[in-house]
């Protein structure tokens, strides 16, 4: 059964920290893995798709990097803002089969 | 529209009745995904389909779960006599390529009482 764990479950931060989450996912057969964002009541929005090992992306505060050898990946928020409360999912792929495998997801809320 | 469309957004359904989901994908993407997320979790894969061809329908819970693509656009997942363990949110997504980006729906949320 391939999993994918997500910590922490939920976070609450005041505006202007800087906050941070994990994703663990299998090592072996890794194809690709995603982060999402998903705001309630909105569509989950991807921010971002990692496919190399060592790879680093970012989006303006956000930043990810992943680690597929060990088999995990961060996600950073620099000064977080209440417009970034929302869920924070990150999905797995394995073998191209294209289908994402999500972890539970870190719920984000950012007091003002 | 620009973005992925589902519906209806909510529906609520008395136990043992049929119920029909939508999704009207992004025009020209050829991937085609369903995911039923439950209060708590993340989303769960069900089925996907490439064009109309439904390449893995491993994850349906059960045979009353039933989904068609018949002209490679849109899609309809159907549940059959529901029960109350299929209340959840049941996501649509479409991805140009294999494994590329999935752009998501808003979602249908299903109550069965």
């Amino acid at each position: 059964i391939l999993n994918v764990e997500q910590s922490p479950q939920s976070l609450h931060v005041q505006e202007g920290d800087s906050t941070n989450f994990t994703c663990s996912f299998p090592s072996s057969n890794f194809y690709a893995l995603h982060w999402y964002r998903w705001e309630t009541a909105k569509s989950p929005e991807a921010l971002f798709v990692m496919t190399l090992n060592g790879d680093e992306k970012k989006k303006g505060r956000i930043s990810a990097t992943l680690n597929t050898k060990e088999g995990y990946s961060y996600l950073y928020i620099k000064g977080s803002q209440p417009e970034d409360s929302a869920t924070y999912l990150c999905a797995f792929i394995y073998n191209q089969g294209g289908k994402l495998i999500f972890g539970q997801g870190t719920e984000l809320s950012v007091k003002p | 529209g620009a973005g992925v469309s589902q519906s209806p957004r909510y529906k609520v359904a008395k136990r043992g009745q049929d119920v029909a989901l939508r999704c009207d994908p992004i025009s020209g993407h050829v991937s085609l995904f369903w995911y039923q997320q439950a209060l708590g979790q993340g989303p769960e894969f069900l089925t996907y389909f490439q064009n109309e061809a439904q390449l893995d329908k491993s994850g349906l819970p059960s045979d009353r779960f039933f989904a068609e693509r018949p002209e490679g656009s849109v899609s309809t997942l159907k549940i059959q006599r529901t029960q109350q363990e299929d209340s959840a949110v049941y996501l649509c997504a479409s991805s140009s390529k294999i494994a590329g980006r999935q752009y998501f729906g808003a979602g249908t949320r299903l109550s069965v009482l």
